[in-house]
């Protein structure tokens, strides 16, 4: 089953924060975060695993809140290059196969 | 370099001519997987691959077969496609499920 993402849009002024989560209706062992530009494959950002530490890169940080089964991506002092379409995918077990929600569009203004 | 590789990336066929996309990677992964991406719906899952002779279906497998006979390669096969069936798909492969997945470029598919 799909998890759900939200917001499905949102556009930002540059320098501005934004959330992006992803709900799941089943226990997970990870979550994946990846970005897509318009025509290009989607790009890994970074992976949760179940027990594992808050990830992040530079501006870019994520939880995993596994009783609840949700994660959130945070993305801080925004850059016109975030923009894109976030998927977040999860994964039950370990090893066991992605399952990717509908994706959240990202608009980064100047 | 490491990369998935897809062809054709751009294909305009027509109702019931079979056709083949071909992946390979060239990093030595065991999980292989097909996506297909359409407006509004973000990636659905077709078939995925484990590991060499080990298939198993996704969340929409109806019209695709595949096959991983060697451990590179995990071609999709449309045995008789149908307009539904025009879509973006990709193809992905990480070292398991739980690792970082690397996509393919993508290749567009137009049935007519």
């Amino acid at each position: 089953q799909q998890p759900v993402q939200s917001p499905q849009a949102v556009i930002l002024r540059e320098g501005e924060d934004a959330v992006i989560n992803c709900s799941s209706s089943k226990a997970l062992y990870s979550v994946h975060w990846y970005r897509q530009k318009h025509g290009e494959a989607p790009i890994f950002l970074m992976i949760l695993l179940k027990g594992g530490e808050q990830k992040g890169h530079d501006k870019i940080s994520a939880s995993f809140n596994e009783k609840k089964q949700q994660s959130s991506l945070y993305l801080t002092a925004s850059q016109l290059s975030y923009s894109g379409t976030y998927f977040c995918g999860t994964g039950e077990t370990s090893g066991s196969r992605l399952t990717f929600g509908e994706g959240t569009q990202l608009t980064v203004n100047p | 370099e490491a990369q998935v590789t897809q062809n054709p990336r751009y294909l305009i066929t027509v109702t019931g001519k079979k056709l083949t996309v071909t992946c390979s990677q060239n990093m030595n992964h065991e999980y292989m997987s097909w996506y297909r991406q359409d407006p509004g719906l973000g990636l659905r899952q077709i078939y995925y691959s484990m590991n060499v002779e080990v298939t198993d279906k996704g969340d929409v497998p109806e019209g695709y077969k595949v096959s991983r006979k060697e451990k590179r390669n995990f071609p999709l096969i449309l045995e008789s496609p149908s307009p539904n069936q025009t879509s973006l798909y990709f193809c992905a492969s990480s070292l398991t499920g739980s690792h970082e997945q690397y996509f393919g470029p993508g290749t567009r598919l137009t049935v007519t």
